[in-house]
């Protein structure tokens, strides 16, 4: 079935590092790949998101590349801040409904 | 443009209860999800209604329902409430169903079951 799966956490980075947070998919067809992200008390917020191979979702200084050859959806940011510390969320969306499948999450840290 | 809306914020509710749980949909939205997120997890796909119909329905019994309604806001339902039932549930509305759309998520409702 389809399944996301996501680096484990928690990561925690000094203010202006580099992240990558990885994600690999399986999936049926062709499905299109998100990054959301969720806030301390809050719902998830849509970062970014890809629908076709190669395509590049990129959102507040964050990116993802959809890689097919490699089935994986990495989000990365070149400089993080302290405000980015969130929990993140890679997902998928399959076939003909909008059901999506979340990976388990990855909680980020910045400290300064 | 308003985002999608929760009620109530918060509930606690005795084992064998049964609970609706509310929400409204941003403004123009036809499909609304419903998930279950339990503590340190992701959400996980209870139902979807699109144009007041279920159209898709993940791993969950059938004490969980739902409703839409002609605005399309939407109702969940939970009878005979379990303790594992504990969880933030988050609705999620769409422009139209497909694997393009994005969701705008709620804030959620975090129910506790004692």
């Amino acid at each position: 079935g389809d399944s996301v799966t996501q680096m484990e956490g928690p990561v925690t980075l000094s203010e202006e590092a580099f992240l990558t947070i990885n994600c690999t998919y399986t999936a049926t067809g062709y499905p299109s790949l998100f990054w959301y992200v969720q806030y301390p008390g809050e719902g998830l917020q849509l970062l970014l998101k890809a629908t076709k191979a190669d395509d590049k979702g990129s959102n507040k200084g964050f990116e993802a590349t959809y890689r097919k050859e490699t089935t994986s959806f990495h989000l990365e940011k070149g400089s993080v801040q302290v405000s980015d510390s969130a929990v993140y969320f890679c997902a998928l969306s399959a076939g003909t409904g909008n059901q999506f499948y979340f990976g388990t999450g990855t909680s980020l840290t910045v400290i300064p | 443009e308003t985002g999608v809306t929760q009620s109530p914020t918060h509930l606690i509710k005795t084992r064998g209860q049964q609970v609706t749980l509310r929400c409204s949909s941003q403004s123009g939205h036809n499909t609304v999800s419903w998930y279950q997120q339990a503590l340190g997890q992701g959400p996980q796909f209870i139902f979807q209604y699109y144009r007041e119909e279920e159209n898709g329905r993940g791993n969950f019994p059938p004490r969980f329902s739902g409703l839409q309604f002609p605005n399309y806001s939407s109702e969940l339902n939970v009878n005979a409430l379990e303790l594992d039932d504990s969880a933030l549930y988050l609705c999620a509305s769409s422009l139209e169903q497909g694997r393009g759309y994005g969701y705008t998520f709620g804030s959620g409702t975090r129910l506790t079951v004692v």
